[in-house]
């Protein structure tokens, strides 16, 4: 079976700090899709990125990048220079036919 | 192009009391999945369906959840005689069917948060 761990539960930054979040991930399957999701205080999940088992390549969107490491099972996420609007609740998550989900990481952007 | 559409937005209802959630996929998406979020306890997969077909339903409570997704309309999720721990945040997703079994990115829609008095 999957399993996604989000082991930071909230992380608190100073406006235009970079800020890390982390996903490991423990699965079987031998190609594999990885998504990172954000659900804003308003409520709704966006999705950022997918990512699948056989794509090493780190990607880059703006402030967002993606380092996919399949030696140590993780999908971390990095903003840099935060911004308040960056306050969300930030959701790592497994494919397997259905969507499985870390915990969240709580991120509190301060001006 | 719109979204996922789901409705109502809140629902309250006493308990004893019937839900129905309704979820519109994205135009040309043809699958749906439903996730529900407990305070505490994160998003939860309950089921995921085709036009007319229940595919994986292994996250659904065994008593009072049902859900469909009908030839014409949007999906539903029905849940029978509420009680105050089905109060949660219920998502909906909808994926095209690309053929990439697990590839599929999902997109969700804004929830309907229930709430049993």
């Amino acid at each position: 079976a999957q399993k996604v761990t989000q082991a930071q539960t909230e992380i608190s930054v100073v406006e235009k700090e970079d800020v890390t979040l982390d996903c490991v991930y423990e699965t079987r399957d031998t190609t594999y899709y990885l998504f990172w999701y954000k659900q804003p205080p308003s409520g709704e999940l966006v999705f950022l990125i997918r990512r699948n088992s056989f794509d090493e390549q780190n990607e880059i969107s703006g402030r967002y990048s993606w380092n996919f490491q399949k030696s140590t099972s993780s999908f971390n996420f990095t903003i840099t220079a935060s911004q308040v609007v960056d306050s969300a609740v930030y959701f790592c998550a497994a494919n397997t036919g259905k969507l499985i989900f870390g915990q969240g990481t709580t991120l509190q952007v301060k001006p | 192009n719109a979204g996922v559409m789901q409705n109502p937005r809140h629902l309250v209802r006493r308990r004893g009391q019937e839900a129905r959630l309704r979820c519109s996929p994205m135009k040309g998406h043809s699958h749906v999945y439903w996730y529900r979020q407990l305070p505490e306890e994160g998003l939860k997969f309950m089921v995921y369906l085709q036009k007319e077909n229940i595919i994986d339903e292994s996250g659904m409570p065994k008593e009072r959840f049902s859900a469909e997704f009908p030839k014409e309309g949007p999906s539903i999720l029905r849940i029978q005689q509420v009680v105050r721990g089905d109060s949660a945040a219920y998502f909906c997703a909808s994926s095209p069917n690309t053929g990439a079994f697990g590839g599929e990115t999902q997109y969700f829609g804004p929830g309907t948060r229930l709430l049993v008095l």
